[in-house]
């Protein structure tokens, strides 16, 4: 079974800059994570959809930051325009369902902002 | 007070030590406790799922839970070299819409020594 899939894997930008990153996420996997992981923290939800309707954006910054999962399979996140502050890696993570289930995670995007 | 506290060490141990790795956490509503194992530019990958209090063995791994305290554990024995990586808690419970997100704690970064 192959696992959650992202890219790129690194990106550099200068501040004021846009970026996307792409997640496809485990066949068969209704629910689809991205999360901000800044470097010494743990992993913090920016966003959650199930199928390809958005459960929950309570901390995703939608001033600059806007996600979407078009057809309910692959997903893309965008910052624009980006601050040094969103330097971290962001992770994408699937589960087969809503609720406790476990959330498989991809290897991440490492974004650096000059 | 944070949701989750955890010590980011880093713990740095001889090969064949015992190893523990503990979170402390304040929402009494958690009843679902993990352990995710990070290697360095990887995503986390789950290792350990608890559910309530108790005790739970995998191989080398034992975690524990102890919902009274608000304290979980994650123990490692005869620990090798390919267990130096950074171990997450994350957790998750309660009701409502969020009650399956998990909040995870800062990591601790592992070095075993050979």
């Amino acid at each position: 079974e192959a696992g959650v899939a992202q890219s790129p894997r690194y990106k550099i930008i200068e501040k004021r800059q846009s970026v996307a990153f792409w997640c496809n996420p485990i066949s068969g996997h209704a629910t689809l994570y991205w999360y901000q992981q800044i470097l010494g923290q743990g992993p913090k939800l920016l966003i959650q959809f199930q199928n390809n309707g958005v459960v929950d954006d309570s901390q995703l910054p939608k001033d600059r930051f806007s996600a979407e999962r078009l057809k309910g399979v692959d997903s893309t996140l965008k910052i624009q325009p980006a601050k040094l502050e969103d330097s971290a890696v962001y992770l994408c993570a699937s589960s087969l369902r809503k609720g406790q289930e476990t959330q498989y995670f991809g290897p991440g995007t490492r974004l650096l902002v000059l | 007070q944070k949701e989750v506290e955890q010590d980011p060490g880093p713990l740095s141990v001889p090969e064949g030590a015992i190893v523990s790795l503990n979170c402390t956490y304040s929402n009494s509503a958690f009843q679902y406790f993990m352990w995710y194992r990070q290697y360095s530019r990887k995503g986390p990958e789950l290792l350990m799922y608890t559910y309530s209090s108790g005790n739970k063995e995998d191989g080398r791994f034992t975690a524990q839970v102890d919902k009274s305290s608000k304290y979980i554990s994650l123990f490692i024995r005869d620990s090798q070299p390919s267990d130096s990586a950074t171990y997450l808690c994350a957790m998750s419970g309660g009701s409502g819409a969020g009650s399956y997100q998990l909040t995870f704690g800062k990591g601790t970064k592992l070095s075993v020594i050979p």
